[in-house]
């Protein structure tokens, strides 16, 4: 079983959809979670970190169930320039590791 | 922010050469630094954690003596593909931390394409 595991998509929505991703992980030890955007052949790029208590950053919102060791993040009002791939990340237990899942592709159309 | 560079950008290669990765922290000093590859539609997967001064410590699967690891200062990591096949042709990225603290913040260099022929 992969350490975090994302459905790779992709999402085709319009612009003004609203579109969830989902991930779980397996290391119910890990500390920290976070979602990172990735262009195509660029490098990741942090979007946000996700809280126990949910968090939001202007369309965004990640939420974090612990005892499911489930991870989403919510983008309301999809823009074109939200096309990406959007990874679901987590710290490996204590340690300053981070697994990556596979990411999910986003394909937003006019 | 925090600025991490990486040189080159793209490599091309023949079979059984030796490639020289750069990772340099600009703006901050770089305790930790961490090495990634990623395969295409595939997720980055960590092959090594560098500290300043000590040796690396390399994920399992990962062949210390194929990629060598040097972080020789607090701004500099060098990955060096040695003898490099086709299969090694990937999309390495380094990774920078300030800290070595389990929620420390890594900033992304840009990548590096190595394309072996």
């Amino acid at each position: 079983r992969k350490e975090v595991e994302q459905d790779p998509g992709p999402f085709n929505v319009p612009e003004g959809a609203t579109v969830a991703f989902n991930c779980t992980y397996s290391n119910s030890a890990s500390q920290s979670f976070f979602w990172y955007r990735q262009d195509c052949r660029k490098e990741p790029k942090l979007l946000m970190s996700v809280y126990s208590s949910g968090n939001e950053d202007g369309r965004f919102t990640a939420q974090l169930n612990r005892a499911s060791q489930y991870i989403s993040l919510l983008i309301r009002d999809s823009k074109l320039s939200d096309s990406a791939t959007y990874l679901c990340v987590v710290n490996s237990g204590g340690y300053n590791k981070l697994i990556f899942g596979a990411g999910t592709r986003l394909a937003v159309h006019p | 922010g925090a600025v991490v560079s990486q040189h080159p950008s793209r490599v091309i290669c023949k079979s059984g050469t030796s490639v020289k990765i750069e990772c340099r922290s600009l703006d901050f000093q770089a305790t930790t630094m961490f090495w990634y590859r990623q395969f295409p539609k595939q997720s980055l997967m960590l092959m090594a954690t560098s500290n300043e001064g000590s040796k690396a410590t390399y994920e399992q699967g990962v062949e210390k003596d194929k990629f060598l690891i040097n972080h020789a200062s607090l701004t500099l990591s060098t990955l060096t593909v040695t003898s490099a096949h086709p299969e090694d042709s990937s999309f390495y990225i380094c990774s920078a931390t300030p800290g070595a603290g389990a929620t420390d913040t890594q900033y992304f260099g840009p990548g590096t394409r190595l394309t072996v022929l």
